[in-house]
């Protein structure tokens, strides 16, 4: 089936540092949506993307959808304890009403 | 306040012993998911219904089965759990089937013995 794959799976990161989620599909996607789960809740909407090359930020976040519409970015900048958690995109499939969720990156921050 | 709710939030049974996780939504949303998440595979979704009546399988629906007899509600029945069914199940509604915000129940533990 149609699949969306997120790397890393983990990433530790000191505190202050920048890190970067990658995502990719192997079909083109008509948006993609990004989720921010913190530890033992809920996934929560963070942003959707969609169009060709869009860039969107959100303070310390910054969103990108590629040209192709087959991949997407997050990249938090000075990164603080409050961004621990698991950060999922999720992609919409052209002609297709199912969100696929990537298998999700788990950040960890040390102080 | 719009939300999505589950029941119950924990849940400890034994294969075999037939049980439902119920869910619903106060947003008027069209579209509604089950999801199980396990470690290292993410949300994969289970079963989904575009409206009243129609559901249909997600990538995961062996042993599952779902309902849609009002808007609001969804409920997740496992007719006889077996351990590996032992997972965290987040119930999700969205607007309609195309691009819209997904909003997550608070999630549901299931243990199964």
């Amino acid at each position: 089936g149609q699949q969306v794959m997120q790397i890393p799976q983990y990433q530790h990161v000191q505190e202050g540092e920048d890190f970067t989620t990658y995502c990719n599909s192997s079909t083109t996607l008509s948006n993609i949506q990004w989720y921010k789960q913190r530890p033992g809740g809920h996934p929560v909407f963070l942003i959707q993307l969609v169009k060709s090359g869009e860039v969107k930020k959100q303070k310390r976040l910054t969103f990108q959808f590629g040209e192709a519409k087959k991949n997407s970015s997050l990249h938090i900048t000075a990164t603080q304890t409050t961004d621990v958690g698991t950060y999922f995109c999720a992609g919409l499939h052209v002609n297709d009403y199912k969100l696929s969720f990537g298998a999700g990156t788990t950040v960890t921050v040390r102080a | 306040e719009a939300q999505v709710t589950q029941n119950p939030r924990y849940l400890i049974t034994v294969t075999g012993k037939k049980l439902t996780v119920t869910c619903s939504q106060n947003m008027n949303h069209e579209y509604m998911s089950w999801y199980r998440q396990d470690p290292g595979l993410g949300l994969r979704q289970i079963y989904y219904s575009m409206n009243v009546e129609v559901t249909d399988k997600g990538d995961v629906p062996e042993g599952y089965k779902v309902s849609r007899k009002e808007k609001r509600n969804f409920p997740l029945i496992l007719e006889s759990p077996s351990p590996n069914q032992t997972s965290l199940y987040f119930c999700a509604s969205r607007a309609g089937g195309g691009p819209y915000e997904q909003y997550f129940g608070p999630g549901t533990r299931l243990t199964v013995t």
